[in-house]
């Protein structure tokens, strides 16, 4: 079993629509989570930490529970621009502070 | 807005011959690593540094893999000799020390093809 799993997609939405990504993490040791963005043949980017309380930016609201060791990502009136892969990621506690990717969900948003 | 940089952007090379890409951190970050990108999965840690020290290279395939940070600052990842596998995307990323440690900036990557 992966330690991040997420659903790859992809998943086809037209503008305006709202999608949302789960993503389960199996370590419980896991101490900071993530959602990045990556484009075609780009290097991943932060989009947004996740907190417990939940957290919003803009069009874009993440939700983490660490009992269900479950995270989500919510993105309202989609655009053209957000068709992406969006990564969950997970860091653990202690010294090696390195990230775990999941394999990502591809998102196409369309016109 | 300070960039990690890497090079080459691209690399194409025959298997067995020896390859090295190269990293350039945000300046004052002490933290640095390595991932392994394969087409259609998440990024995968190699290695990681702190400072000039590696904190954790249990993912490196040390047989043919090795990465050093002698100064503290950039860094290089060597693969000696190249296998069909290790067709992928190289990633670098640094990070900084404190309340923010944990946002890693990736760099461009460097695209390994090996015929």
């Amino acid at each position: 079993r992966k330690e991040v799993e997420q659903d790859p997609g992809p998943f086809n939405v037209p503008e305006g629509a709202t999608v949302a990504f789960n993503c389960t993490y199996s370590n419980s040791a896991s101490q900071s989570f993530f959602w990045y963005r990556q484009d075609c043949r780009k290097e991943p980017k932060l989009l947004m930490s996740v907190y417990s309380s939940g957290n919003e930016d803009g069009r874009f609201t993440a939700q983490l529970n660490r009992a269900s060791q479950y995270i989500s990502l919510l993105i309202r009136d989609s655009k053209l621009s957000d068709s992406a892969t969006y990564l969950c990621v997970v860091s653990s506690r202690g010294g090696r502070r390195a990230l775990t990717f999941g394999s990502g969900t591809r998102l196409q948003v369309q016109p | 807005e300070a960039e990690v940089a890497q090079s080459p952007r691209y690399k194409i090379t025959e298997k067995s011959q020896a390859v090295a890409f190269w990293c350039d951190p945000i300046s004052g970050h002490a933290t640095l690593y390595w991932y392994r990108q394969i087409l259609g999965q998440g990024p995968e840690l190699l290695v990681q540094f702190q400072d000039e020290s590696v904190v954790d290279d249990s993912q490196l395939p040390k047989d043919r893999f090795s990465a050093e940070r002698l100064k503290g600052v950039d860094s290089t990842l060597k693969i000696q000799p190249a296998e069909l596998g290790d067709s992928a995307m190289y990633l670098c990323a640094s990070s900084q020390v404190g309340p923010r440690r944990d946002e890693q900036f990736f760099g461009p990557g460097t695209r390994l093809t090996v015929l």
